[in-house]
């Protein structure tokens, strides 16, 4: 079955730093990707998703993650973190009808 | 569009009580899902359905119950609560098709006592 790891279950950076959050996937097909964010006490939002298309996805609030095979790896990244941009961020990977979800990273955005 | 609702947003439970968990979604989606999301763990589904009149188990369904009573709705059933099933529970919904994209809900959170 399919799998996603993220490194690092926390990861602080100051308002306008670079974000990386990194997802790892293991997956016997080729795979759909998603980074989902979930604010506080909220359901989770899709982000962004790769479909094969595209190695570059760009998603919403100047997120973007790029999928390579090489390293089965699709990470997410912003240039300029905001105050807003503090919440937790999931990566799946999904197969047929059955998708599978990272523990989740949170982020925290520092002024 | 209300897109997915949950039914209720907070419960608490003593062990052995029973409660069902409702959800409801208006965009004619095909499939929905049931999750529980604990801390260090990310998002496990619990058992989901591809299509009305179908459901499966998934990766943690014992404990559970799900009846998907139409297109729109689909119910998860707690028959004898425990302590091991506090959690917050999603319920997510999605068009029949290969990406596959979920729309969640805003979540239930459950304490068993």
């Amino acid at each position: 079955a399919q799998s996603v790891t993220q490194l690092g279950s926390h990861v602080s950076v100051s308002e306008g730093a670079l974000v990386l959050l990194r997802c790892n996937y293991s997956s016997s097909v080729p795979p759909y990707l998603f980074w989902y964010v979930q604010y506080p006490n909220q359901g989770l939002q899709l982000l962004l998703k790769y479909t094969s298309a595209a190695t570059l996805v760009k998603g919403i609030n100047g997120f973007e993650a790029e999928f390579k095979k090489s390293e089965t790896s699709f990470h997410l990244t912003n240039p300029s973190a905001h105050m807003s941009d503090a919440a937790e961020y999931f990566c799946a990977v999904s197969e047929n009808n059955d998708m599978r979800f990272g523990a989740g990273t949170r982020l925290t955005v520092k002024p | 569009n209300a897109g997915v609702t949950q039914t209720p947003k907070f419960q608490v439970l003593k062990t052995g009580q029973s409660m069902t968990l409702q959800c409801a979604q208006d965009m004619n989606h095909n499939s929905m899902y049931w999750y529980r999301q604990d801390p260090g763990m990310g998002l496990r589904l619990i058992y989901y359905s591809a299509s009305e009149g179908t459901t499966d188990k998934g990766e943690v369904p014992n404990g559970y119950n799900v009846s998907r009573l139409n297109k729109r709705e689909f119910s998860l059933r707690l028959e004898s609560a425990a302590p091991s099933q506090t959690s917050v529970y999603f319920c997510a919904s999605s068009a029949l098709g290969v990406y596959n994209e979920q729309f969640f809900g805003p979540g239930t959170r459950l304490t068993v006592l």
